[in-house]
């Protein structure tokens, strides 16, 4: 099975700082890699899938990164309302997620 | 647009069953692998089970294997969870998602498993 890391778990930032955050799998995954926003009460939301392609209607400051075993996501300018858990997910096999990186406010 | 909506989620006993459905519209569902993904209150995102375009072959998580049954119904744009001897751990919201290059989500059914 595949497994998925991420850090940090908990990131703490300020409207405007430049954020990045990290996914690494346990073997090589290729570009399968997407990564997801979500708020509470609410289902994921796509913003990066094969690793670097933004998803329709998501702003450019998302941008995705790597392939293989290391990844990262990052957010140029962070804005009010992209506080919230991200979570990558490798579907190269299966299905696995990360743990997920709290985005909250410094 | 694609949609996926699923139903069937509420309050069981440790033990009982419940089964879960997700109707799927705005593609052509019969073409595409389907998943159901599981998220406890608090915790992160679990995948627990897939199912391929024509419900011939399934995958489970090894914490429902035996217990959960995955099907899907091509006529009716459907696909389902059964849930057989749920227990406590068992209580999450219940996602269904597409497959493919980029990965369609449901909103989720609430399951609680409860005496």
């Amino acid at each position: 099975d595949i497994q998925m890391t991420q850090s940090p778990s908990t990131l703490s930032a300020s409207v405007g700082d430049r954020v990045t955050i990290t996914c690494r799998a346990s073997q090589s995954i290729s570009s399968w890699l997407a990564w997801y926003q979500q708020k509470p009460g609410k289902a994921p939301k796509l913003l990066i899938y094969k690793a670097s392609s933004l998803e329709s209607g998501v702003p450019s400051r998302f941008s995705g990164s790597g392939s293989g075993t290391e990844f990262t996501l990052t957010i140029s300018s962070l804005q009010p309302d992209d506080f919230a858990t991200y979570y990558c997910q490798q579907y190269n096999s299966y299905w696995t997620f990360g743990p997920g990186t709290k985005v909250d406010i410094k | 647009e694609v949609q996926l909506v699923e139903s069937g989620g509420g309050l069981v006993q440790p033990g009982g069953s419940l089964r879960l459905s997700c109707a799927a519209s705005g593609f052509t569902f019969s073409s595409y692998w389907m998943h159901w993904v599981r998220q406890a209150p608090g915790k992160g995102l679990v995948w627990v089970s897939r199912i391929n375009s024509d419900g011939s072959s399934t995958s489970y998580a090894d914490s429902v294997k035996g217990r959960f049954t995955i099907s899907r119904d091509n006529a009716k744009n459907t696909l389902y969870l059964q849930m057989n001897s749920l227990r406590a751990e068992d209580t999450a919201v219940y996602y269904c998602a597409r497959d493919g290059v980029t990965v369609w989500w449901g909103q989720g059914t609430l399951v609680t498993v409860s005496s």
